[in-house]
C-alpha cells in the first residue's frame, strides 16, 4: 500500500514555543489530508482536512489560529501548533488520500508523540 | 447525528476465535473500514467493506450488511500480538471517516 510518513516521531517543547510536524506521501500524490488527534485510550479526533492549494477545513472547537495547517504540495503537509501549551501534549497522525490510493481510502501516517513541558 | 458504536473491551483466549460487532448511523454511506491500533502506535488498515457480505483476508474476516447498519470484524487462531485496540470507522456522504471509539481486545495465554 501506499506509504506516509511523519516527522518528528517525538518532540518535547516547552511552554510557550510552536512545533512543526510534517506530513509526506512518499510515493503517492495526496490530493486531500487529515490531521488527528488522539488522546490516551480515546478514539481518533479529527481536527481538520486540508486540499492541496487551499485552506484548511476545522472541526468545530478546534481553533484554527492556533493549529496552522499547510498543504502546499501534493506530498506535503504540515501542521504548527503555536504557542504551546501542556493541555496541547497528545498523539498527533495525519493520514492521506489520493490519486493512487482511491476514493476512498485513508492512509496513516506514523504519528508524532508531543509532549509539552 | 452520526454515530458508531462498538464495545469498549473485549477478552479472548490464544488460539480462539473472536468478533467484534460495530453498528453505525451515519449520513450516506461509502464504505466500512476496520484499523489495528497498537498502543502507541497509529492504525494499520485491516479491511473494507462497501458491499453486503463477508470479506475473508488471512485469519481476519470482515462482514458487512448496509441494511442493518452492521459489521463484525472475525478473529481467528488469535494470536497474543493480535492484542490491540480494533477501529471501525465508516465513510459517509462526503467520503470523510466516522470513527467508532475502538474495542480493546485482550488475549490471555
Amino acid at each position: 500500500g501506499a506509504v506516509v510518513s511523519q516527522h518528528p516521531s517525538r518532540v518535547i517543547c516547552k511552554s510557550g514555543t510552536s512545533v512543526k510536524i510534517e506530513c509526506r506521501s512518499l510515493d503517492f500524490q495526496a490530493t486531500t489530508m487529515f490531521w488527528y488527534r488522539q488522546f490516551p485510550k480515546k478514539s481518533l479526533m479529527l481536527m481538520a482536512t486540508s486540499n492541496e492549494g487551499s485552506k484548511a477545513t476545522y472541526e468545530q472547537g478546534v481553533e484554527k489560529d492556533k493549529f496552522l495547517i499547510n498543504h502546499a504540495s501534493l506530498t506535503l503537509s504540515t501542521l504548527t501548533v503555536t504557542s504551546a501549551h501542556p493541555e496541547d501534549s497528545s498523539f498527533y497522525i495525519c493520514s492521506a488520500r489520493g490519486l493512487a490510493g482511491g476514493d476512498y481510502e485513508q492512509y496513516f501516517g506514523p504519528g508524532t508523540r508531543l509532549t509539552v513541558t | 447525528g452520526q454515530n458508531i458504536d462498538q464495545p469498549t473491551e473485549m477478552t479472548a483466549t490464544e488460539g480462539a476465535i473472536v468478533q467484534i460487532n460495530c453498528t453505525y448511523q451515519t449520513s450516506g454511506f461509502n464504505g466500512l473500514f476496520w484499523y489495528q491500533q497498537h498502543a502507541g502506535e497509529a492504525p494499520t488498515f485491516l479491511s473494507y467493506n462497501v458491499l453486503d457480505g463477508l470479506e475473508e483476508k488471512g485469519r481476519f474476516s470482515s462482514f458487512l450488511s448496509r441494511s442493518k447498519g452492521y459489521s463484525y470484524l472475525l478473529l481467528k487462531e488469535l494470536q497474543m500480538k493480535d492484542s490491540a485496540s480494533y477501529l471501525c470507522a465508516v465513510s459517509d456522504s462526503n467520503y470523510q471517516l466516522i470513527w467508532g471509539a475502538g474495542t480493546k481486545l485482550i488475549i490471555k495465554p
